[in-house]
């Protein structure tokens, strides 16, 4: 059964560096979302990506976060600074048109 | 306008009994429910879910009630068994977004052998 895959699983950094977390979605969608969920507490909405372009943004995703898609099956989300709030795990999910969204494993974002 | 309520925050049953976890909501564009099951250090993982076209919706031992006037569903789980034990997260969509996600804040669910 296809998966969403997301590399790290764990990636620790230092106040201040950049981190990239990757993501494989499912093969034949189309949108894509990067999600927030610090330990405890719910799931946040960070970005949706459709057709090569932000189609949604929340309040988190601020100037320090961008997004990509590299090339066709690749989906990036990157952190130019990170601070020790941003240590939570990022999923990354994606559907493909409707409505069933499928998440990934999830990369632990640990800031010292 | 945009959150979705969950209660209870926890929930312990013994095995075979009912849990019942609900949700509440003030967006009346939300049109898409779903319920997701995360087990820790994993992803959410989608349980089922429902269109406000529809009261109620089953699979297997799961069911969605879906009270559209009151703005409310809930998630029922018959014949619990110790490995539900997991949190369980109500979501909420609209068709007029991106399709995003928005949470409620989870339900610690323990099946007692």
């Amino acid at each position: 059964e296809p998966e969403v895959t997301q590399t790290p699983s764990h990636q620790v950094t230092q106040m201040g560096q950049e981190v990239i977390l990757r993501c494989v979605p499912i093969s034949n969608h189309l949108y894509f979302y990067w999600y927030r969920q610090i330990l405890g507490q719910k799931v946040e909405f960070l970005v949706s990506f459709y057709n090569n372009e932000i189609s949604e943004k929340s309040e988190i995703f601020d100037d320090q976060f961008s997004v990509e898609r590299p090339d066709g099956s690749n989906f990036t989300l990157k952190i130019r600074s990170t601070k020790l709030e941003d240590s939570a795990m990022y999923f990354c999910a994606s559907i493909a048109g409707v409505d069933e969204q499928y998440f990934g494993p999830g990369t632990r974002l640990t800031v010292t | 306008q945009q959150q979705v309520k969950q209660s209870p925050q926890s929930l312990i049953v013994q095995k075979g009994g009912i849990s019942i976890i609900n949700c509440a909501y003030e967006n009346t564009a939300f049109d898409y429910f779903p319920w997701y099951q995360q087990f820790p250090g994993k992803g959410p993982a989608l349980l089922i879910a429902i269109r406000p076209d529809v009261s109620e919706k089953k699979e297997g031992r799961f069911t969605i009630s879906f009270n559209k006037s009151a703005k409310q569903f809930s998630l029922h789980i018959m014949d619990s068994q110790p490995g539900d034990s997991a949190t369980y997260f109500c979501a909420a969509t609209s068709s007029g977004s991106a399709r995003q996600l928005t949470f409620g804040s989870g339900t610690q669910l323990t099946v007692l052998p």
